[in-house]
């Protein structure tokens, strides 16, 4: 397996631009996470979903922020607006059963 | 909620180094223990486990030992390489029967040949 696929690896955009970062996780994985992190306040849970259901959205930051799981393959994580304060390594992780979780490879994102 | 409290870095050692991170935990009960590493760009892999009070788990030459007395699972490894060099996460659950881990802040180990 290729493991947790994420795309892109890099954005730069504007405050105000609306961004969508992409995550296909490891088939057969029923959990799937998604993490920021940043030097300030380290590795934070934003989001995370079993078998495509959303379980706890709690870390969300705040309305800006949406998170989807249309099917086992695919999840999104956008920011509408987006602001410099969002600028952050975004991680998304999927796992076979509870507390295994094997990272994809990040999206940092800059917000100028 | 549980949390987890690291020794902080950054860690510098020469090749062959004798290697401790201190990791300690404040739980309900006895939960799970996890060490996660971070090499430099890509994202965190568990690196070791142990599931209940006095288990030892180990990996690629890593060790850590599940102390409930003094609520510790210390990182060791006794003779670290170059390759080592990452960001090293000491995890548990947030909370009894969560499916949502808590991580340390990280360390930063460097090696120098």
């Amino acid at each position: 397996d290729a493991g947790v696929i994420q795309s892109p690896r890099h954005e730069v955009t504007e405050m105000g631009q609306e961004v969508t970062l992409r995550c296909k996780p490891i088939s057969g994985h029923d959990y799937l996470f998604w993490y920021r992190q940043t030097m300030m306040r380290g590795l934070e849970l934003l989001i995370y979903f079993n078998n495509n259901v959303p379980i706890d959205d709690s870390g969300m930051p705040e309305d800006r922020f949406s998170a989807k799981m249309p099917n086992a393959s695919f999840s999104t994580l956008k920011i509408q607006p987006s602001e410099p304060r969002d600028s952050a390594v975004y991680f998304c992780a999927s796992s076979p059963i509870v507390y295994e979780q094997y990272f994809g490879p990040g999206t940092r994102l800059t917000v100028t | 909620g549980n949390s987890v409290t690291q020794m902080e870095g950054p860690v510098t050692l020469s090749e062959e180094a004798f290697l401790t991170i201190n990791c300690t935990y404040t739980a309900t009960g006895y939960p799970s223990l996890f060490w996660y590493v971070q090499y430099p760009g890509e994202g965190l892999q568990l690196l070791l486990k142990a599931t209940k009070a006095d288990d030892k788990g180990s990996n690629k030459g890593f060790e850590a030992t599940y102390r409930k007395e003094t609520t510790s699972f210390h990182l060791e490894k006794g003779s670290v390489q170059v390759s080592d060099s990452a960001v090293y996460f000491c995890a548990l659950p947030s909370q009894g029967g969560s499916e949502k881990l808590v991580f340390g802040k990280g360390t930063k180990l460097t090696v120098n040949p």
